[in-house]
């Protein structure tokens, strides 16, 4: 059985870090392209990052790109999202997913919570 | 970046009865090479993840009822579910795959009973 389980998330001030994991269980995990997907409650999800199996060929949208970085450790089947400089608008449930042929998001992670605010 | 429009807001529906939610693409998601529609739709219950249910606009994803459908191609799109079941209940949502990054999502159709 699949499974995604995030974890990091929390309060932090305007301006902090923060370090997103997701570890992964019941797949190869290093067969996978994985993605972070966030969502402010209430609203539709907005994709933030993709990385390919091999953790090559990051990329991010653009409202994070300069601020956040993706990796992944695949001999600790674990993904992760480096937050930098963290905004108000970065609030949002965290969730990350696993790539089907890149770039169908076919099991997603329960999420984390990150809240931006002093 | 591909703008995903989709309609109605929120829509109620009876139990058994069909639920039809649309999806526009602000550009086409079909890609002439492999003539697979480069869209997606997922169902999102309260506290919980979006679930995968059809993707290349038609395919049903793993476990899912075939009281779901998908259909169209090009910019126009629909989810169907054939007869409502009260665990339907949920927001909805399509996807676009075909320019991504960023991948872009519609901002959702809530389906009540």
């Amino acid at each position: 059985e699949v499974q995604l389980e995030e974890s990091g998330g929390g309060l932090v001030q305007p301006g902090g870090s923060l370090r997103l994991s997701c570890a992964a269980s019941g797949f190869t995990f290093s067969d996978y392209w994985m993605h972070w997907v966030r969502q402010v409650p209430g609203k539709g999800p907005v994709w933030v990052s993709r990385i390919n199996g091999d953790g090559g060929s990051p990329s991010y949208a653009d409202s994070v790109k300069g601020r956040f970085t993706i990796s992944r450790d695949n001999a600790q089947n674990t993904l992760y999202l480096q937050m930098n400089n963290l905004r108000a608008e970065d609030t949002a449930v965290y969730y990350c997913a696993r790539a089907n042929e890149g770039v169908i998001t076919d099991y997603w992670g329960q999420g984390t919570l990150v809240i931006v605010s002093s | 970046d591909i703008v995903m429009t989709q309609s109605p807001d929120s829509l109620a529906v009876s139990l058994g009865e069909r639920a039809t939610i649309n999806c526009k693409s602000s550009q086409s998601v079909l890609y002439s090479s492999n003539n697979k529609n480069y869209l997606a739709w997922y169902q999102q219950k309260p506290g919980q993840p979006p679930k995968l249910l059809i993707y290349w606009a038609s395919t049903r994803g793993s476990g899912v009822p075939d009281r779901f459908s998908g259909s169209g191609s090009g910019t126009d799109f629909t989810l169907t579910i054939s007869s409502l079941q009260a665990e339907d209940v949920a927001v909805y949502y399509c996807q676009q795959y075909y320019t991504a990054p960023p991948w872009t999502f519609g901002h959702g159709t809530q389906v009540e009973i």
